[in-house]
């Protein structure tokens, strides 16, 4: 089965405090995409990373950082001295790239993050 | 400016009628895609299109249709059969395989 899997549901943080979102997938495919994506409450999705299978390095931006470890079949996302605006719900994703479901851009059920001042 | 267009924003509509959601492009992207979320259960995929006249079930394809005859738009129709229509609709696109898909601001649909 291919499949994405963010098994927090909610995670509750004071602000300025570090918090990772895990995300754990499943997929027969050895070329496959990954991506982070952010939705506030206004409900549309904002991108924030891609990450292929070919592409291991961990990368940062700004208080965002991202660990892809392909021998856990995960890719945490960590938001470092979290702010209140980070509150949103976010959403890991894998794209297939072979076989029958080509193209196919499958979600994970979300974290819900809150960040109380 | 570039970018998703989801019409209408609040959609309402009596128990037995079909209804067609409208999901309009203009970033020249090939693919298309349409997503249902629920509370707690994340976005899950309806259909999916990688180019025109081409498309794909998803993980939840029974109850609706779409039609991809021009690359810009990408319609859903709720059906009658559709037993839990209730729910908030995100249409997608992309340039390709290896790219970020833009979502569009969402319908929510509310059948009565």
């Amino acid at each position: 089965a291919q499949k994405v899997t963010q098994a927090q549901t909610e995670i509750s943080v004071v602000e300025k405090e570090d918090v990772t979102l895990d995300c754990v997938y499943e997929t027969r495919d050895t070329t496959y995409y990954l991506f982070w994506y952010k939705q506030p409450p206004s409900g549309e999705l904002v991108f924030l990373i891609r990450r292929n299978s070919f592409d291991e390095q961990n990368e940062i931006s700004g208080r965002y950082s991202w660990n892809f470890q392909k021998s856990t079949s995960s890719f945490n996302f960590t938001i470092t001295a979290s702010q209140v605006v980070d509150s949103a719900v976010y959403f890991c994703a894998l794209r297939h790239y072979g076989g029958t479901s080509y193209g196919k851009l499958t979600f994970g059920q979300g974290t819900i993050l809150t960040v109380h001042p | 400016d570039g970018g998703i267009t989801q019409s209408p924003k609040y959609l309402f509509r009596k128990e037995g009628q079909n209804v067609t959601l409208s999901c309009e492009q203009n970033l020249n992207h090939d693919a298309m895609y349409w997503y249902r979320q629920d509370p707690g259960q994340g976005l899950r995929l309806i259909y999916y299109s990688q180019i025109v006249n081409d498309f794909q079930k998803g993980d939840i394809a029974e109850g609706y249709s779409v039609s991809r005859e021009k690359k810009e738009s990408f319609p859903l129709t709720v059906t009658s059969a559709q037993k839990n229509p209730t729910a908030f609709y995100l249409c997608a696109s992309s340039t390709g395989i290896v790219t970020e898909a833009f979502f569009g601001q969402g319908t929510r649909l509310t059948v009565v």
